[in-house]
């Protein structure tokens, strides 16, 4: 069975400082992956999308940035965090010329003060 | 180009009550509609998902959908509540995009769904 893990699940971080948020999915091959944020009454925001090795489309500008070094591994980076990056990120992943359906990780909670 | 509407951002009912969650939909091509719920602070979990075929689709938890295409609905439903059921309830859409591919999910802002006791 495929299962998608994204970590770390807490991050508290000061204004300025880097982002690395990391997620992996097993059991499948050649997924399309996507970063989401969730901000507070804001719904979901896809910000990144991904239908293979270094193919990156980005949903909205911003500070943030995607990359995806092997098959099933998506990371969401920053070099300087700003006090509007704090939310709920969510990665998710797709079964390439499927409908569409999305299987979401567990979520990783960003903090910046 | 799809978008999704869900009516009504925060939702209460008594438990043993019925669940009416609404969604209506736009989409340029024959839709695909999901209807996802979120428990504090995890991922979204896939209740249920109409594609082709039965208009009224079943999900998890006694919960069910039915699809109206005349009306571009999608309207989530269970007839008796649970205190359980309090999450956040996200309606989505995608649609055929051409050879092999599907557009991504369209999300709708999402409804907080409250049960008393």
């Amino acid at each position: 069975s495929q299962t998608i893990h994204q970590w770390p699940a807490t991050l508290v971080q000061p204004v300025g400082s880097p982002l690395s948020l990391e997620c992996t999915v097993e059991g499948t091959s050649n997924p399309n992956l996507y970063w989401y944020r969730q901000a507070a009454g804001r719904g979901l925001q896809l910000l990144f999308y991904s239908v293979g090795i270094g193919q990156i489309s980005s949903e909205v500008p911003q500070n943030l940035s995607a990359s995806r070094p092997q098959d099933r591994q998506f990371i969401l980076s920053s070099k300087k965090l700003l006090l509007s990056d704090s939310g709920f990120y969510l990665c998710a992943w797709s079964r390439s010329g499927s409908t569409g359906e999305l299987f979401f990780g567990e979520g990783s909670r960003l903090t910046v003060l | 180009a799809q978008s999704v509407t869900q009516l009504g951002s925060h939702v209460s009912v008594s438990e043993g009550a019925l669940v009416l969650l609404r969604c209506n939909y736009s989409s340029s091509v024959p839709p695909y509609l999901f209807w996802y719920v979120q428990y504090p602070n995890q991922g979204l979990q896939l209740l249920l998902k109409y594609t082709t075929g039965a208009t009224l689709v079943k999900g998890i938890n006694g919960f069910e959908a039915e699809f109206k295409k005349s009306e571009t609905s999608f309207h989530l439903t269970k007839p008796s509540a649970h205190m359980s059921d309090a999450a956040e309830y996200f309606c989505a859409v995608s649609g055929y995009a051409g050879g092999t591919s599907y557009g991504k999910l369209t999300f709708g802002q999402g409804t907080i769904l409250t049960v008393h006791p």
